[in-house]
């Protein structure tokens, strides 16, 4: 069964750092890009982060540019989404996607984890 | 950024209906569209790539149409499963962006 995990949310401060990670089976990894995506609580999706297959090129959306670095492991089968200077804003159930067919289309997702920003 | 806007916001609907939700996208994304399902608290479910393609395991009741900037999402015949949240995406350009999503609620 193709699967992502998702762990490492938790609450911090504004200003501090997570890591969150993303743990994959089921499929050939390091064939595939990858993306994070958050939903604010009540709110609509909204994409964060991608990653090429061999982690060489990387995209970010303009909100979280120069705050997060996202990146993989290939032999662990792991992707991980490095975030720092933390903001309120920034609160949000953060899921890992796989692009399944070269349309920027997600699936699966993984099941999501919560990072709440707050003082 | 591209926008892209869904209507309607919210919709009501009884088991069985013909239900379309439309999204536009505010340039040209050829067929670069895709459909999700999210139902409360679980992960969004691709439904349909590509405009009009049925992704693996998805029910045939469940159809895409659509290309440049206007496409719908089509329900020929709801179940009680499909009440849940709908948004389309864009894959044309990044960032990538979602519509604000349709609420199916029953009627």
């Amino acid at each position: 069964e193709v699967q992502l995990v998702e762990s490492g949310g938790g609450l911090v401060q504004p200003g501090g750092s997570l890591r969150l990670s993303c743990a994959a089976s089921g499929f050939t990894f390091s064939s595939y890009w990858l993306h994070w995506v958050r939903q604010a609580p009540g709110k609509g999706l909204v994409w964060v982060s991608r990653i090429n297959s061999d982690g060489t090129t990387t995209t970010y959306a303009d909100s979280v540019k120069g705050r997060f670095t996202i990146s993989r492991d290939n032999a662990k089968n792991a992707l991980y989404l490095q975030m720092n200077s933390l903001r309120v804003e920034d609160t949000a159930v953060y899921y890992c996607a796989r692009e399944s067919y070269n349309w920027n289309d997600f699936s699966p997702w993984g099941q999501g984890t919560l990072v709440t920003v707050s003082s | 950024d591209m926008q892209m806007t869904q209507s309607p916001s919210s919709l009501s609907a009884s088991v069985g209906d013909r239900v379309t939700i439309t999204c536009r996208a505010s340039q040209s994304i050829s067929n670069y569209l895709n459909w999700y399902q999210q139902k409360p608290g679980k992960a969004p479910k691709l439904l349909i790539y590509a405009a009009s393609s049925l992704q693996s395991g998805v029910p045939s009741r469940f159809s895409g149409s659509g290309s440049g900037t206007d496409f719908t999402l089509t329900i020929s015949s709801l179940q009680p499963e499909d009440f849940a949240t709908y948004y389309c995406q864009q894959g044309n350009s990044i960032p990538i962006t979602f519509g604000q999503g349709t609420r199916l609620e029953i009627k």
